[in-house]
């Protein structure tokens, strides 16, 4: 069974910064494309980008909203996928998916539960 | 960037057919797929690349996509259909992105 499970979400001030990670489990990892989703409260969901597998480049894609303030990155030996915000402001406020595929032949097929950040004074 | 349209809100009653639509230039060139999110839930894939639904998904889902519109279609509509559906696309390519409709609130009668 895939299973994705989110954790490091909390409350912190604008300017401040958190790690998000994502354990995986019930798939081959190694080969998987990541990425991270979020909905701010009451709204639609929001790409924020993607690690593409190792074997496809191990590269990275971000939204322009997050673009050099977040980082993503994966341990392969883990089977674990983080992400680094820092600079956090107030419209970073969301609930934060991750979930695997490409977003473009197969969709985004798995989610985790997510897990909350917010950013207030 | 790239936008997707979609109704913010469709009703229906309760055996008939529901159609949710997603807008975009040319969208029918692309791949489209469509997410299903419950209240206090995580979004389900329901259609991955405009017809092919993932194992589990009833055959009541179906999806279809043409010149400026993709359309998810819901048969045979149940309580517990009511939800959230987001349209999406994405590219892996030299532009690379995933965008989102901005969400239909489909409400059973």
């Amino acid at each position: 069974e895939v299973q994705l499970v989110e954790s490091g979400g909390g409350l912190v001030k604008p300017g401040g910064s958190l790690r998000l990670s994502c354990a995986a489990s019930g798939f081959s990892f190694t080969y998987a494309w990541m990425n991270w989703v979020r909905q701010a409260p009451g709204k639609g969901l929001e790409w924020v980008g993607r690690f593409t597998s190792k074997s496809d480049g191990g590269t990275t894609d971000y939204a322009a909203p997050v673009k050099g303030r977040f980082t993503f990155s994966r341990d392969d030996s883990k089977n674990t996928f983080y992400v680094q915000m820092n600079s956090l402001k107030s419209e970073d406020t969301a609930v934060y998916y991750c979930a695997t595929g490409d977003g473009a032949t197969v969709g985004l097929d798995y989610w985790g539960q997510g897990t909350l950040v917010t950013v207030s004074p | 960037s790239y936008v997707l349209t979609q109704p913010p809100s469709v009703s229906v009653a309760p055996g008939r057919t529901a159609r949710i639509t997603c807008g975009g230039i040319n969208i029918g060139s692309k791949g489209v797929h469509w997410y299903q999110q419950k209240p206090d839930q995580a979004p389900v894939l329901v259609i991955y690349y405009d017809t092919d639904r993932p194992s589990g998904i009833p055959e009541r889902f179906s999806g279809s996509n043409s010149g400026n519109t993709a359309t998810l279609t819901i048969s045979r509509v149940e309580a517990g259909d009511e939800a959230d559906y987001y349209c999406q696309v994405g590219d892996t390519g030299s532009d690379p992105y995933v965008v989102f409709g901005g969400g239909t609130k489909l409400t059973v009668l």
